[in-house]
């Protein structure tokens, strides 16, 4: 069974710390994605990557890196966290840009205090 | 700018209810995704349109590109179809770089 795993379903940090937000797919998939979803917003896309090293900036990046050092894992990371940051965040990946839209992870429930 | 609105926000139903949620956008698109979101917060693909209507089960979605609306369908709701539905269009040109999503309408199946 395919699988996108996240690190943590639920993290609270502090706000000026670096939190570092893990994803893993185990489909050998090319593109991986970090979304968030905030109530009344819907998903918005914050960055993905198409390759190995390679990332491109999405809807809101302001705030947040990524690194993409192996094929397999995708991590988010908030340089120095705000309170705005608060949020779901969603990690998933696709074999192809295009449709069809790929597997998402469950999630990660990340309030900053 | 590229919008995707769904109507109702939320939506609450009584067991075997025939149940529609709609998704209209902007502009043109290549395909248009259903997504469900149930309460742990995982996200599972249901349909993928371009044209016409797919069926799978109690769900069938339709899409009339000439409107800019697609419609997502549950017959003989159940208890366990509460969730959140969620619309995304690919637009042309677009990537899933570019998918615009719904807010998503939570649906609440009572027994």
């Amino acid at each position: 069974d395919v699988k996108v795993t996240q690190s943590s379903r639920y993290l609270v940090k502090r706000t000026g710390e670096k939190v570092f937000l893990e994803c893993v797919q185990d489909m050998d998939h090319e593109n991986m994605f970090w979304y968030r979803q905030d109530p009344g917003l819907g998903l918005r896309l914050i960055y993905f990557s198409y390759d190995v090293k390679m990332k491109e900036k999405g809807d809101i990046p302001e705030g947040y890196s990524v690194s993409r050092e192996k094929k397999e894992r995708f991590s988010l990371i908030l340089e120095s966290a705000s309170t705005n940051q608060t949020s779901m965040y969603l990690c998933a990946s696709s074999l192809t840009l295009g449709p069809p839209l790929g597997h998402f992870g469950d999630g990660t429930r990340l309030s900053i205090l | 700018k590229n919008e995707v609105e769904q109507s109702p926000q939320n939506l609450t139903a009584q067991e075997g209810e025939f149940i529609t949620i709609n998704c209209s956008y902007s502009v043109g698109i290549s395909a248009l995704h259903w997504l469900q979101q149930h309460p742990g917060g995982g996200i599972v693909s249901l349909f993928m349109l371009s044209s016409g209507k797919k069926k799978h089960g109690r769900l069938i979605a339709t899409i009339n590109i000439q409107e800019k609306h697609s419609s997502l369908h549950i017959t003989a709701s159940h208890p366990r179809d509460s969730a959140v539905y969620i619309c995304a269009a690919v637009y042309y040109g677009g990537s899933q770089g570019n998918l615009i999503f719904g807010k998503g309408t939570k649906l609440s199946v009572k027994p």
